[in-house]
């Protein structure tokens, strides 16, 4: 099945520095990747995603970027704020038969420093 | 949360009882999941289903049971088989065939005393 490695776990930044958060996965069957922002005690939401036919995506100050042959995607955050403090997940959708089923990462920790 | 709501948002159990997690949504989804989550930890998938009264294993499906009799509703039974059922449960909702986006709900956290 998907294996998906997630890193760093923790990363601490200052407010208004960039953020990086780097994914791998193992299945080239995999053509959905969605990153979700968790805060503490409430569950994921959706921050941006990107297809398989796509190699970046940007939505004001969050990208996304997708190198399929290396099969790594990652996600960028700029000019960063206290209230992006959060967990970040990566995720990869399987193809074929397993249609649907999405595979975390392990996540990050995201602490911005005021 | 988008429309799917989870009760109760925390459930305490005793060993050897069974619980039911309840998990709606008013999305017009045709596909339901539940994951778990452990503290530090990413979440894994218990059951998903992706058409009324059918439901296939996730990757951790051993102690728990799903049905799924209604369209909008996907309730998760932990039963007293799951050796460590102390946990952060999740349930989700993608409507398939168009995005495949899946919108969570807010989570019920469940403590086995």
């Amino acid at each position: 099945g998907e294996n998906v490695e997630q890193h760093p776990s923790t990363l601490s930044v200052q407010e208004g520095d960039s953020a990086v958060i780097k994914c791998t996965y193992s299945d080239s069957a995999s053509n959905y990747f969605p990153w979700y922002k968790q805060e503490l005690g409430k569950g994921p939401q959706l921050i941006i995603d990107i297809r398989s036919n796509v190699g970046e995506k940007k939505d004001q100050r969050i990208a996304v970027t997708l190198n399929k042959t290396a099969k790594h995607f990652s996600l960028h955050i700029t000019e960063t704020q206290p209230e992006d403090s959060a967990v970040y997940f990566c995720a990869a959708l399987a193809g074929g038969t397993s249609y649907g089923k999405l595979t975390f990462g392990q996540g990050t920790i995201l602490t911005v420093h005021p | 949360d988008g429309g799917i709501t989870q009760s109760p948002k925390y459930l305490f159990r005793k060993e050897g009882q069974n619980v039911t997690l309840s998990c709606e949504q008013n999305l017009n989804h045709d596909a339901m999941y539940w994951y778990r989550q452990d503290p530090g930890q990413g979440l894994r998938l218990i059951y998903y289903s992706q058409i009324v009264n059918d439901f296939q294993k996730g990757d951790i499906a051993e102690g728990y049971s799903v049905s799924r009799e209604k369209k909008e509703s996907f309730p998760l039974t932990v039963t007293s088989a799951q050796k460590n059922p102390t946990a952060f449960y999740l349930c989700a909702s993608s409507s398939l065939g168009l995005t495949d986006t899946q919108y969570f709900g807010p989570g019920t956290r469940l403590t086995v005393l």
